[in-house]
């Protein structure tokens, strides 16, 4: 059974604190490593697609690593606003088409 | 563009009762996917389909069914509805294959009772 884990859970943070999350794996048979954003009352909506081991990727205060070989990626939010407040969501797309998302991480940014 | 549309937002059903969610994509995506959100866990994939014509199950297929006779409409049916179907529904579509990012409807919350 395939399985992605993320951590933490959840967590709070002040205003203008960095932060980072962690998404983990199978590091068989990958093709693909989403990070959705998703806002209370609304969908989801993309982040970040990775594809290739090392990858890094950046939007604005929002960047993401990837480590396909170790089956990690991590997300880093540097100075938190209260609008980043959402749960981040990781989905890990295998070589069978098939996604797994993880249980997500529920960041609350405190004025 | 309207993107992914879903129908309806909310919906109660009795034990044994039948309903079709709706989904329609207007960004001529080939790839579409059903999503089942319970509380404390992620998205579970009912249902995907890469294009008009073919689908294939997910992770839980149980209870449901699609059709893709269009690239614009992936309809989910449930035939006989049980308490274990409550749940967030989301309809999702992508442009390509895997690398591409999901665009996702605003979700169906079905209460079945």
């Amino acid at each position: 059974i395939l399985n992605v884990e993320q951590s933490p859970q959840s967590l709070h943070v002040q205003e203008g604190d960095s932060t980072n999350f962690t998404c983990s794996f199978p590091s068989s048979n990958f093709y693909a490593l989403h990070w959705y954003r998703w806002e209370t009352a609304k969908s989801p909506e993309a982040l970040f697609v990775m594809t290739l081991n090392g990858d890094e990727k950046k939007k604005g205060r929002i960047s993401a690593t990837l480590n396909t070989k170790e089956g990690y990626s991590y997300l880093y939010i540097k100075g938190s606003q209260p609008e980043d407040s959402a749960t981040y969501l990781c989905a890990f797309a295998s070589g069978t088409y098939k996604y797994i998302f993880g249980t997500g991480t529920r960041l609350k940014v405190l004025a | 563009n309207a993107g992914v549309t879903q129908t309806p937002k909310f919906r109660i059903l009795k034990i044994g009762q039948s309903m079709t969610l709706q989904c329609t994509q207007d960004m001529n995506h080939n790839y579409m996917y059903w999503y089942r959100q319970d509380p404390g866990m992620g998205l579970k994939l009912i249902y995907y389909s890469v294009g008009a014509g073919i689908t294939d199950k997910g992770e839980v297929p149980n209870g449901y069914n699609v059709s893709r006779s269009t690239t614009e409409d992936f309809p989910l049916r449930l035939e006989l509805a049980a308490p274990s179907q409550t749940s967030v529904y989301f309809c999702a579509s992508s442009p390509r294959d895997r690398g591409n990012e999901q665009f996702f409807g605003p979700g169906t919350r079905l209460t079945v009772l």
